[in-house]
């Protein structure tokens, strides 16, 4: 099992708010980053740091962090935006990376 | 623009070797506080951290995996190596490498993805 805890599945409204959750006792020390993935495709990076999104990454994506746990926020949902969504970060270590087991947002 | 290849066999026999190499541009691995990572997908699961190098032959890897990995760099090719011994049917998955700047204020993460390979583990 992961190191990094996330909800399987999360589903929104189309236009609506969503916000996927990424737990793990290494988060209360070090930044998450997300990626999203969609199918075929290989990962791409969305969030990184406090709130950084990449050249090219809409701003209705965004990210947070509080305590063990780093979320990541898409404020009004686009069809285009159903994909699976992955956080990374350090393990308990620090001296290891480790991945979320994923979220498939699905956008209704 | 930094771009990345993997290549290496699509079917392996298990208990054999799996050698991939990832070939890159647009970015040298001899500069300060760059790294290569590679990470891999079992069809239809989740991404999975396998290795780590740095510009200064920092290596890391997965604790789990940790006796099976060797990575190593050839920065006269922009190449990284990684290899895999005593492959099984479970590591069958697609393998990626990524472009990675060692930590620092904004933390961990993987900027550039390539397109990834998938790897067959049958007899």
């Amino acid at each position: 099992s992961s190191e990094l805890t996330q909800d399987p599945a999360v589903s929104v409204a189309l236009g609506q708010t969503v916000r996927i959750t990424c737990q793990g006792d290494s988060l209360r020390s070090y930044y998450a980053s997300w990626y999203q993935q969609k199918p075929g495709q290989a990962p791409v990076l969305v969030i990184y740091g406090k709130n950084n999104r990449p050249s090219g990454i809409p701003d209705r994506f965004s990210g947070s962090s509080s305590g063990n746990t780093a979320s990541f926020t898409i404020t009004g949902a686009q069809a285009v935006d159903e994909a699976d969504y992955y956080c990374n970060s350090r393990d308990s270590s620090g001296d290891h990376l480790v991945f979320g087991g994923g979220t498939k947002l699905t956008v209704l | 623009q930094i771009t990345l290849k993997e290549s290496g066999p699509t079917l392996v026999k298990p208990t054999q070797t799996l050698t991939l190499t990832c070939t890159f541009s647009g970015f040298s691995l001899s500069t300060s506080e760059v790294g290569v990572g590679w990470i891999r997908q079992p069809p239809g699961k989740a991404l999975e951290w396998l290795a780590l190098i740095f510009w200064d032959d920092d290596k890391r890897y997965s604790p789990s995996l940790k006796s099976r990995l060797t990575i190593t760099k050839d920065t006269s090719k922009n190449q990284v190596v990684l290899t895999m011994t005593n492959i099984d049917p479970v590591d069958t998955a697609t393998y990626y490498c990524a472009h990675k700047l060692a930590g620092g204020g904004s933390g961990d993460y993987f900027d550039y993805w390539g397109q990834g390979t998938l790897v067959t583990v049958s007899s």
